[in-house]
């Protein structure tokens, strides 16, 4: 398995509370990226990281932030999580067209 | 703005047969990847297989193989000699590659259920 942690694993917060996941990597790969699944939409991107401090938005970005200050961290950040955010959500690593992408276990997040 | 389509939410096939699961997509780019990932009941997203627009021949790794027809702009999957392991949701993938864009954009899945 590739060394792709997140955490946590479970989480159930409500409306309105800041809500922080985070991924790590222990391969150094320069691309990370956030996904979220949902039933009936697949996997949509969004945020993903090409760098320390360099990130772009994906289709789904709006109500979520992301940092990387370090190579091996990847946070997604909900500012005021909403019943819509109630998803699972997938940390993934390497470069999505030219490597293989390797994902995380996956964080269920249920917003009440 | 691409997108992938997946006609078959569900399919099933008995094991050692072959099936194949169908992905469409829709796009203005010339070059692109495309890509079939498994997700097992573990949840763990998986890559099968990959294909480069501008080759010609059909990717294959050992008992999946793709049929891609770039003018119909599809992109098919071929499991043959089916296995129980093989149950899983399959997503299609498509992403450009110039532009510098790295967002891979997924179909909506094919859940596969594999019958002893």
């Amino acid at each position: 398995d590739a060394g792709i942690t997140q955490s946590p694993r479970h989480k159930v917060t409500e409306t309105g509370t800041p809500v922080t996941l985070r991924c790590h990597q222990t391969e150094n790969h320069r691309y990370m990226y956030w996904y979220r699944q949902d039933p009936g939409h697949g996997l949509r991107l969004i945020h993903y990281s090409y760098g320390v401090k360099d990130t772009d938005k994906g289709e789904v970005s709006d109500g979520y932030s992301v940092s990387r200050s370090k190579t091996e961290d990847f946070l997604l950040t909900l500012e005021s999580a909403t019943s819509s955010q109630t998803s699972v959500y997938f940390c993934a690593i390497g470069r999505a067209s030219t490597d293989t992408q390797y994902f995380g276990p996956g964080t269920r997040l249920t917003v009440l | 703005a691409q997108t992938v389509t997946q006609s078959q939410p569900e399919m099933s096939v008995q094991e050692a047969e072959t099936v194949t699961l169908s992905c469409t997509y829709d796009t203005s780019e010339s070059n692109y990847y495309l890509f079939w990932y498994k997700q097992p009941p573990s949840r763990q997203m998986i890559l099968v297989i990959r294909q480069e627009a501008y080759k010609q021949q059909n990717a294959t790794e050992n008992r999946f193989s793709v049929n891609f027809q770039k003018a119909a702009k599809s992109f098919s999957l071929k499991i043959s000699d089916s296995q129980l392991g093989d149950t899983a949701m399959y997503f299609c993938a498509f992403i450009p590659s110039q532009g510098g864009s790295e967002k891979l954009v997924f179909g909506k899945g094919t859940k596969l259920t594999v019958n002893p």
